[in-house]
């Protein structure tokens, strides 16, 4: 079975500019979340998708942030415009079982740096 | 205050050693709780989780929750240099009519041979 991929697993670039991130959950898997984990802290929930829908984006930082899940299957988190802050890991993470979220499976993640 | 507290470390054992990870958490809300495993400039993945106070044991690794004290532990016996990593411990906070996932800052194991 394969796992949650996500790409690209590297992304440089200066403050101000736009960034989008892509991941491809596990096949089946009706539940996808996006996290951000800044260096030496755990990962912190950005979004949280049940198929098309968004379940809870309450730690979002809409003014620059901005997630879609199309078709239920394939997500894509942007960033416009970064900030130095937003230097972090985003991972992607899937669930088999709506809102089952104690059994999630993580991509390897991508890696931001904003200089 | 977090809602999930980890000391974050490094903890340096031996090979072979018994290894106790901790975490607290201060909302009585949270029900389950989950351990996970993560490796350098990897995502992490997930160890155990369990429901209730008690002991729950998988192979070389046994969890234990105490709900009285909003205490939760992963032990590690004998430890091997592969379990060199760093071990998140989560829990869902019910919460807006769904469950966030919230972790622990984690806590770096290195195990040396």
């Amino acid at each position: 079975e394969a796992g949650v991929a996500q790409s690209p697993r590297y992304k440089i670039i200066e403050k101000r500019q736009s960034v989008a991130f892509w991941c491809n959950p596990i096949s089946g898997h009706a539940t996808l979340y996006w996290y951000q984990q800044i260096l030496g802290q755990g990962p912190k929930l950005l979004i949280q998708f049940q198929n098309n829908g968004v379940v809870d984006d309450s730690q979002l930082p809409k003014d620059r942030f901005s997630a879609e899940r199309l078709k239920g299957v394939d997500s894509t988190l942007k960033i416009q415009p970064a900030k130095l802050e937003d230097s972090a890991v985003y991972l992607c993470a899937s669930s088999f079982t709506p809102g089952n979220s104690y059994e999630q499976y993580f991509g390897p993640g991508t890696r931001l740096t904003v200089t | 205050q977090k809602e999930v507290e980890q000391d974050p470390g490094p903890l340096s054992v031996p090979e072979g050693a018994i290894v106790s990870l901790n975490c607290t958490y201060s909302n009585s809300a949270f029900q389950y709780f989950m351990w996970y495993r993560q490796y350098s400039r990897k995502g992490p993945e997930l160890l155990m989780y369990t429901y209730s106070s008690g002991n729950k044991e998988d192979g070389r690794f046994t969890a234990q929750v105490d709900k009285s004290s909003k205490y939760i532990s992963l032990f590690i016996r004998d430890s091997q240099p592969s379990d060199s990593a760093t071990y998140l411990c989560a829990s869902p906070l019910p919460g807006g009519g769904s469950y966030i996932p919230t972790f622990g800052r984690g806590t770096s194991l290195i195990v040396h041979p």
